[in-house]
């Protein structure tokens, strides 16, 4: 089975841009997660997607946005971004029927926002 | 509220010498609890987990990680380390109840260097 796979690998973006970013689950899995990583505040969630559903958020402003489509592939959008979004954007699939609790990661995405 | 402890941020230790790392939690409600290895520019794998059943885990590297309720402790040890070790580990865990969906809480990293 193919794991999990995020596109772009890397992102430099401008103050102000926004910027998408894709997560594709391993197949089967129906729940996506999200996580943003940097040196200074460590592995934060995001939120959780499934079956086309957020059914979990962190404590990210509004500019921090989600989406899952029917084939559980998800996105997340950042808008008006600032310099304190660049770090690495994880995503994490999971299948809660068997797994519930068991994420699975993609290699992330790294942003830099210049 | 959950939270984890991680109690060193760096290990250096020599290779085939034992390791352990150390990690705290808190939580007000059962936990599953999980260890990830993290290579650079890469992302998080997972190493072992505990969901239920004995306390003793193993992972097929060579890992264990013992749960022990009564400390609130998880911590991850390896008998004898291989400079292929050297890597970020983060402890994490999550809601046994299921209500607090697709949430992995983490500590904030130990990194083990093995020196030759």
């Amino acid at each position: 089975k193919a794991g999990v796979t995020q596109t772009p690998r890397y992102l430099i973006k401008t103050r102000g841009q926004q910027v998408t970013l894709s997560c594709s689950p391993i197949s089967g899995h129906r729940s996506v997660s999200w996580y943003q990583q940097t040196p200074g505040q460590g592995l934060q969630f995001l939120f959780e997607y499934f079956s086309e559903t957020q059914r979990n958020k962190g404590n990210f402003p509004g500019r921090f946005s989600g989406r899952q489509f029917s084939n559980s592939r998800s996105e997340m959008n950042v808008s008006t971004l600032e310099l304190g979004d660049s770090a690495l954007y994880l995503c994490a699939s999971s299948y809660p029927r068997t797994d519930p609790n068991i994420q699975y990661f993609g290699a992330g995405t790294r942003l830099s926002v210049l | 509220a959950q939270s984890v402890t991680q109690l060193d941020s760096q290990v250096p230790v020599f290779e085939e010498a034992p390791v352990e790392l150390r990690c705290n939690y808190s939580s007000s409600v059962s936990v599953y609890l999980f260890w990830y290895v993290q290579y650079p520019n890469q992302g998080l794998q997972l190493l072992l987990k505990y969901l239920s059943g004995s306390t003793l885990v193993e992972s097929i590297n060579g890992f264990e990680a013992e749960f022990n309720k009564s400390q609130t402790s998880f911590h991850l040890r390896k008998p004898s380390v291989h400079i292929s070790d050297t890597a970020e580990y983060f402890c994490a865990v999550s809601n046994a109840g299921g209500t607090s969906y697709g949430k992995l809480t983490f500590g904030q990293g130990t990194i083990l260097t093995v020196h030759p």
